[in-house]
């Protein structure tokens, strides 16, 4: 069965540090992965997504994530935080090509950005 | 504009009464999932639709109930046999089940 842990339920960083959001999944056959972010009392958006192809992901925002299959990791990453990318993030998995299953979400992890 | 609504933002039933959530896409998709987010626990999936007149528990379908009658519409029922309703309830679409999801602005159920 795939599942999804998140390490870090809260992540503090300063303005303008590197943002490092740790996913590891698991799966028994090639997974597709996804960031989405969440703001208060609203849906998710998505930020990114990994299929097939390159392993380094950019999305929006200037968020980036790498796939790294020997470590079942899709850690999130931002060079430099803003304080508005306070907000909820959840790692997704669900299976690759010829799979028909549903996402599977994280427990999400909480960023926090101090001035 | 295209995307997911769902209706209405703020609920509140008393305990013991049915309720209906509502969710309308006008993307085409042919999935529609039902998510409960409870603080700290994430999203878990309550149910999930493939196709028109199919759908699928999932992994915490009791106390619910929905229908699929409309490729556009996926109305899920809280029913009273749920014994802590009060969360936050997400409504999604996507292409096709392992696609990425597009979120509705979400429904706060409050039952007292």
């Amino acid at each position: 069965a795939q599942s999804v842990t998140q390490l870090g339920s809260h992540v503090s960083v300063s303005e303008g540090a590197l943002v490092l959001l740790r996913c590891n999944y698991s799966s028994s056959v090639p997974p597709y992965l996804f960031w989405y972010v969440q703001y208060p009392n609203q849906g998710l958006q998505l930020l990114l997504k990994y299929t097939t192809g390159a392993t380094l992901v950019k999305g929006i925002n200037g968020f980036e994530a790498e796939f790294k299959k020997s470590e079942t990791s899709f850690h999130l990453t931002k060079p430099s935080a803003h304080m508005s990318d306070a907000a909820e993030y959840f790692c997704a998995v669900s299976e690759g090509p010829g799979g028909y299953n549903k996402l599977i979400f994280g427990a999400g992890t909480r960023l926090a950005v101090h001035p | 504009d295209g995307g997911i609504t769902q209706s209405p933002k703020y609920l509140f039933r008393k305990e013991g009464q049915n309720v209906t959530l509502s969710c309308e896409q006008n993307l085409n998709h042919d999935a529609m999932y039902w998510y409960r987010q409870d603080p700290g626990q994430g999203l878990r999936l309550i149910y999930y639709s493939q196709i028109v007149n199919d759908f699928q528990k999932g992994d915490i379908a009791e106390g619910y109930s929905v229908s699929r009658e409309k490729k556009e519409s996926f109305p899920l029922t809280v029913t009273s046999a749920q014994k802590n309703p009060t969360a936050f309830y997400l409504c999604a679409s996507s292409p096709r089940v392992n696609t990425e999801a597009f979120f509705g602005q979400g429904t706060r159920l409050t039952v007292v």
